[in-house]
């Protein structure tokens, strides 16, 4: 059973600091990586993709990937109180055809002015 | 593009009904899940398809529910009787295989 864990949270950081969310996932065969937000009675919504190992930049938000320890992360920073919502982990076994996407459980975040 | 769209947006239905969730892939893609999200489960897969077929049911909670891709671009997921147990929000995302996949609004379904 492939399973991506989260730290629970909930996380609360003031605005204009770094919130960091991170997950754990238990199959080694997984080769990508997703983080979805997802504000309270919407649906999530993509916000970043990892494929290899290292450190992956768009504006504000860095994801992290380490397969060795396999171990996903997203860095925010900068928060604004607009980024208060559940982040979704997702890992997928697209190196196969098959393509299964799995999801934590979700950290809520909130950002504080 | 629209997305990927779902009805209906809200239902709420009696026990021991059927009901019907639709779904619309995006243009162009060949993927399809269909997720179903509570509070106390978090958002769980019930089936995934790719070209039509679907290759992995593993999370279909039981014989009353039971999902179709009758073309392409439609999924159906079906529950039948439907219970109260069944109440959540269900999501159907679509991607093109080895790329990121997009979600639907959900329905948001109530069994009393």
């Amino acid at each position: 059973q492939k399973e991506v864990e989260q730290n629970s949270g909930p996380l609360s950081v003031p605005e204009g600091a770094i919130a960091s969310l991170n997950c754990t996932y238990s199959d080694r065969g997984s080769q990508s990586f997703f983080w979805y937000r997802q504000y309270s009675g919407k649906s999530p919504e993509l916000i970043m993709s990892i494929y290899s190992n290292g450190d992956k930049e768009d504006g504000r938000f860095t994801a992290q990937l380490n397969k060795a320890s396999q171990y996903v992360s997203l860095l925010i920073r900068d928060s604004q109180p607009s980024d208060s919502a559940t982040y979704l982990c997702a890992g997928s076994d697209r190196g196969s055809t098959l393509g299964r996407l799995y999801f934590g459980r979700g950290t809520q975040l909130t950002v504080w002015p | 593009d629209a997305g990927v769209i779902q009805s209906p947006r809200h239902e709420v239905t009696e026990m021991g009904q059927e009901v019907t969730l639709r779904c619309k892939l995006i243009s162009g893609h060949n993927s399809l899940f269909w997720y179903r999200q509570t509070m106390m489960r978090g958002l769980e897969l019930l089936i995934y398809f790719n070209n039509n077929v679907p290759i992995d049911d593993s999370g279909m909670p039981e014989d009353r529910f039971s999902a179709k891709m009758p073309n392409a671009s439609f999924s159906t997921l079906k529950i039948q009787p439907s219970e109260p147990r069944d109440s959540a929000v269900y999501f159907c995302a679509s991607s093109l295989t080895n790329t990121e996949a997009f979600f639907g609004q959900g329905t948001r379904l109530t069994v009393v």
